[in-house]
């Protein structure tokens, strides 16, 4: 199994510009899940997903969506980048019954400019 | 927020020393778990303790769970320079409710 992937794996953008960050996950988890990382702030959660066709917000949900049309699929879509956008994007998955190990992809390091 | 707070936020010891970090949260939970990450990688799991267990243990990693002080620890015993990494306590409430990470405590093991 490969676990999670996520792409690209670095990415810059200039101020309003759009793009997707990828994940996928081969461990039929129902569970899927980014989170965002800054340094000093730890983990926040932006979007989480508890099955295909189902999403919720977390924490820090401005300026992102996302959309679950696969179990298999979780992609991130920063509509309008801005600066405050900067950081490492992570994205986890988990069964959802007990959610007790998250397995996390390699992160996306995504520069705004 | 519901966050766990980890305590220290750094720690530096030298190689065969023990090292305690510490988490504390504010509101009742289902379980703790603990997490590990290396500069530039994800977090990879270590071990989860339950609301109604009070120890656990996972090789030279040693967790302790006080419900009534809302406080947990992670003891590794005999560290190691591979050791050196960031350290995250996450909370897990009732329910459906996503795990909720703390800030880290970023251990370094010196040799």
């Amino acid at each position: 199994n490969a676990g999670v992937t996520q792409t690209p794996k670095f990415q810059v953008l200039k101020t309003g510009q759009s793009m997707t960050l990828q994940c996928a996950q081969d461990m039929n988890h129902e569970y899927m899940s980014w989170y965002r990382q800054d340094p000093g702030m730890g983990l926040r959660l932006i979007h989480y997903s508890v099955g295909a066709g189902i999403t919720d917000q977390g924490e820090v949900p401005n300026g992102y969506n996302v959309s679950r049309s696969t179990t298999e699929d979780f992609p991130l879509r920063l509509l309008s980048a801005a600066p405050s956008q900067t950081s490492v994007y992570f994205c986890a998955s988990s069964r959802l019954a007990h959610q007790e190990t998250q397995y996390f992809g390699p992160g996306t390091r995504l520069l705004v400019l | 927020s519901q966050q766990g707070e980890e305590d220290p936020q750094a720690l530096s010891i030298q190689e065969g020393e023990n090292a305690t970090m510490n988490c504390s949260y504010k509101t009742s939970i289902n379980n703790l778990q603990w997490y590990r990450q290396n500069s530039g990688r994800g977090l990879v799991h270590l071990i989860l303790i339950r609301s109604n267990e009070r120890e656990k243990h996972s090789g030279r990693l040693r967790v302790t769970l006080d419900t009534s002080k809302k406080s947990s620890s992670l003891l590794i015993t005999a560290s190691r320079a591979a050791d050196t990494a960031s350290y995250f306590c996450a909370t897990k409430f009732s329910g459906n409710t996503p795990l909720v990470f703390g800030k880290g405590t970023r251990l370094s093991v010196i040799a």
